[in-house]
């Protein structure tokens, strides 16, 4: 099975940063990469998929990149409604799987 | 607007049965994938199971293999999801999820969640 690995677990930022998450995979999975952000007791909301398409109706500060088995979502200056949990998730071979999550909190 | 309502959660006993059911509006039901994902407390996010648009194809995390079930009726325009032999590790919030386009480009709508308990 394929295994992904988000770093850091938490990152402590302020207002305005440069955000970066990364996502690494166990094995290639090509562009089958999708960033999701959470906030406490809400579901999941889809910010970009295919690793760099921007879900209609997310801010632009958000991108993604990457191939293969390296990936990162970018933040470009953080606001505050941007205080959440991000996940990566891959799709290979009809299985999914998520990061463990990336907590973004204030500093 | 798109919308999934989860319902059919509770609390159950080791090795019991729930079924979670997901009704959706608001789309082409019968057009689409679906996904169920939970979390457990406190943790991160799990994918479960994902059924093809017109049921044809299961697939399902090894850790639930043979005792869950995900099934669609879009007739109703309704998502299940059949557990049984419950252990407490099965213990989350259980999200229903549309996939975006043949289950490679992530899941762009989400229910609000049902919380299953697994405790004696």
């Amino acid at each position: 099975d394929i295994q992904m690995t988000q770093s850091p677990s938490t990152l402590s930022v302020s207002v305005g940063d440069r955000v970066t998450i990364t996502c690494r995979a166990s094995q290639s999975i090509s562009n089958w990469l999708a960033w999701y952000q959470q906030k406490p007791g809400k579901a999941p909301k889809l910010l970009i998929y295919k690793a760099s398409t921007l879900e209609s109706g997310v801010p632009s500060r958000f991108s993604g990149s990457g191939s293969g088995t390296e990936f990162t979502l970018t933040i470009s200056s953080l606001q505050p409604d941007d205080f959440a949990t991000y996940y990566c998730q891959q799709y290979n071979s009809f299985t999914w799987t998520f990061g463990q999550g990336t907590k973004v909190e204030i500093k | 607007q798109v919308q999934l309502v989860e319902s059919g959660g509770g609390v159950v006993q080791p090795g019991g049965s729930l079924r979670l059911s997901c009704a959706a509006s608001g789309f082409t039901f019968s057009s689409y994938g679906m996904h169920w994902v939970r979390q457990a407390p406190g943790k991160g996010l799990e994918w479960v199971a994902f059924i093809r648009y017109d049921g044809s194809n299961k697939y399902y995390v090894d850790s639930v293999k043979g005792r869950f079930t995900i099934s669609r009726d879009n007739s109703k325009n309704t998502l299940y999801l059949q557990m049984n032999s419950l252990r407490a590790e099965d213990t989350a919030v259980y999200y229903c999820g549309k996939d975006r386009a043949s289950g490679a480009a992530g899941i762009d709508y989400w229910g609000q969640g049902t919380l299953v308990i697994v405790s004696s």
